[in-house]
């Protein structure tokens, strides 16, 4: 079975440019978490979504990031204007929490975006 | 809130030695642990859990064991390999949420 996939792997861009991450999740997985990493933060979590809503958005930076689920099987993250601190690795993971209390995340390999 | 703790990393060791990376936790409900391991360029991956106090999650020859009194999750192998090299994450999930909690990661590098 194919994993979470995400696109690009990797991503150049100048600051001020407009960058969008994709996502397609695991068929049948009903919860969907983007994460971004950094050496000086770690694992942070940007946003859930819970049956293509968005539940849960405290951890997006600020109004220049948006996150949206069209479907249950695409997301994307958006970020206009990109800057140099926006540059990390961002993760993408779907889970099926409703049915198994242990709810597994399964992860993308991730995007890595570098804004000059 | 609910957090985790784990030992600072890097780690250095040699083919064969023995390997702990210490994680403890904080947490108002009964959690479930977890030990996620991030090979270089890849995503997080699960390498074990325990749902309940007492439970012991074992993968790959690491194991860990939910220890409630001490509120602990330490992951341990007898024999590490090269292969193992990459940051080892401790989280949990407290039941009835979404939300995971991650530690910072511990690099583990294991010479040859």
């Amino acid at each position: 079975d194919a994993g979470v996939i995400q696109s690009p792997r990797h991503e150049v861009t100048e600051m001020g440019q407009e960058v969008t991450l994709r996502c397609k999740p695991i068929s049948g997985h009903n919860s969907l978490f983007w994460y971004r990493q950094t050496m000086m933060r770690g694992l942070e979590l940007l946003i859930y979504f819970n049956n293509n809503v968005p539940i849960d958005d405290s951890g997006m930076p600020e109004d220049r990031f948006s996150a949206k689920m069209p479907n249950a099987s695409f997301s994307t993250l958006k970020i206009q204007p990109s800057e140099p601190r926006d540059s990390a690795v961002y993760f993408c993971a779907s889970s099926s929490l409703a049915g198994e209390v242990t709810g597994e995340l399964f992860f993308g390999e991730g995007s890595r975006l570098t804004v000059l | 809130g609910d957090s985790v703790t784990q030992m600072e990393g890097p780690v250095t060791l040699s083919e064969e030695a023995f390997l702990t990376i210490n994680c403890t936790y904080t947490a108002t409900g009964y959690p479930s642990l977890f030990w996620y391991v991030q090979y270089p360029g890849e995503g997080l991956q699960l390498l074990l859990k325990a749902t309940k106090a007492d439970d012991k999650g074992s993968n790959k020859g690491f194991e860990a064991t939910y220890r409630k009194e001490t509120t602990s999750f330490h992951l341990e192998k007898g024999s590490v390999q090269v292969s193992d090299s990459a940051v080892y994450f401790c989280a949990l999930r407290t039941s009835g949420t979404y939300k995971y909690i991650f530690g910072t990661g511990t690099r583990l590098k294991v010479l040859a």
